[in-house]
């Protein structure tokens, strides 16, 4: 099956540096990549997804890129705000309906003024 | 707006009891799912449901069970719980088509601690 791993599992930075999360999975045949955000006390909430026919996708400030032969994906945040400050989640798994997701294991980032 | 909501935020029960834990959409949609959440290991896929009636086991089935006998529910059982149980349980949806989102929609939570 499906292995995801994601790096750091912790991260702090001054309000306006950038942010970036590693993920990397194991399946090659996987092709639906989304990123969750889960703030203090709620469910995660999807922010951005990207599929294996695209190798970027920005909206604002955050983009995720794909690299498809080496097998990883980035979370990148620029201009970070405090509001910002979050678990943050990397997914890999199939498009289809019925198919499920495996999870990254979490990245704590927390904006410092 | 989409809307997962689950029965209880926080849940307290003992050893061997046996725990539902209650999950409903309002979206029709077809996809649920169970997870739990713990510290440093993520969200695993406890089991999912393609449609009513119909459940695939998760990457961590055993201990628990679900139904859906309904549409917009999805319930998640602990026939006997024990303490290696005690987790946060996130309840998600997500419609089946696929015309152009996949997007999970996750319920707020609940913290079960059992003792």
């Amino acid at each position: 099956g499906e292995n995801v791993e994601q790096h750091p599992s912790t991260l702090s930075v001054q309000e306006g540096d950038s942010a970036v999360i590693k993920c990397t999975y194991s399946d090659s045949a996987s092709n639906y990549f989304p990123w969750y955000k889960q703030e203090l006390g709620k469910g995660p909430q999807l922010i951005i997804d990207i599929r294996s026919n695209v190798g970027e996708k920005k909206d604002q400030r955050i983009a995720v890129t794909l690299n498809k032969t080496a097998k990883h994906f980035s979370l990148h945040i620029t201009e970070t705000q405090p509001e910002d400050s979050a678990v943050y989640f990397c997914a890999a798994g199939l498009t289809g309906g019925g198919n499920k997701l495996t999870f990254g294991t979490g990245t704590q980032l927390k904006v410092e003024l | 707006d989409v809307k997962v909501t689950q029965s209880s935020r926080y849940l307290v029960k003992r050893t061997g009891e046996k725990v539902f834990l209650e999950c409903v959409q309002d979206m029709d949609h077809e996809n649920m799912f169970w997870y739990r959440q713990d510290p440093g290991l993520g969200l695993r896929l406890i089991y999912f449901s393609y449609d009513v009636k119909m459940k695939e086991k998760g990457d961590i089935p055993e201990g628990y069970s679900v139904s859906r006998e309904k549409k917009e529910r999805f319930s998640l059982i602990l026939e006997s719980a024990s303490t290696n149980q005690t987790s946060m349980y996130l309840c998600a949806s997500r419609i089946s088509t696929g015309q152009g989102t996949y997007e999970q929609y996750f319920g707020p939570g609940t913290r079960l601690t059992v003792t």
